[in-house]
């Protein structure tokens, strides 16, 4: 049921900047509702990494920031490091669906 | 620190119901102002919000799930239940407990219970 459509994988070194996409529609993103965003390392449960698109809870880097811009919104992750090797997930409400959804996730690969 | 914990059987047969229970530690579901949720992971695959309830007692479901999913609350042991009836296999997965912020977002999260269908 995920209504919000994420690339299953993007890679780069350590150091580079990478950016992950959340493409949405009219009923989600685009009707104005905020996106989050999750980080899942393996093994783990998922863990709050931007809120309402571009707010840092405390105690993450400031090298991940989010966006949005009409149906989508992103995240960039800058300076990478080995420890962000893990599959991040966008969140969102869809009005349509009348709930919360999510992206169908990315697998971040550090190489 | 609010800290989320899920408890509950690993293994459910076919036809039967699943129950969890979610701990709420270091804060009171009574006071207000969040919503308690229940979010699914299928092995290897994506997130699915289950549904949630406020500490009243007033729920909101998945619509795609809403025929088979009760939450409910037990504030004077600050947990809330996870009902899922008639399983099959498609409701194998990692079942999380966490916290709406009631502004949309999820934190924090329980670490998930696995719980198998299976006869």
């Amino acid at each position: 049921q995920s209504v919000l459509t994420q690339p299953p994988s993007v890679s780069g070194a350590p150091g580079q900047r990478v950016t992950i996409s959340c493409t949405g529609s009219s009923s989600n993103i685009g009707a104005g509702y905020d996106v989050h965003w999750y980080q899942q390392l393996p093994g783990t449960a998922p863990k709050l990494l931007i809120y309402s698109n571009s707010n840092r809870p405390s105690g993450v880097p400031d090298r991940f920031s989010g966006s949005k811009s009409g149906t989508s919104a992103s995240l960039a992750i800058t300076g990478l490091q080995a420890e962000d090797e893990a599959d991040y997930y966008c969140q969102s409400y869809d009005s349509s669906l009348s709930g919360y959804v999510f992206g169908t996730g990315t697998k971040v690969t550090v190489l | 620190q609010v800290q989320l914990q899920e408890s509950g059987p690993g293994l459910v047969k076919p036809s039967q119901t699943l129950s969890l229970t979610c701990t709420v530690s270091g804060g009171s579901i009574s006071s207000g102002g969040y919503y308690w949720s229940w979010i699914r992971q299928h092995p290897g695959k994506g997130l699915e919000w289950i549904g949630y309830m406020f500490h009243s007692g007033s729920t909101y479901y998945n619509p795609s799930l809403k025929s088979r999913v009760t939450i409910s609350v037990d504030t004077s042991k600050n947990q809330f239940s996870l009902k899922v009836s008639s399983v099959s296999a498609a409701d194998t997965a990692v079942y999380y407990c966490a916290r709406d912020d009631a502004r949309g977002w999820f934190d924090p999260w329980g670490q998930g219970t696995l719980v198998t269908v299976s006869s």
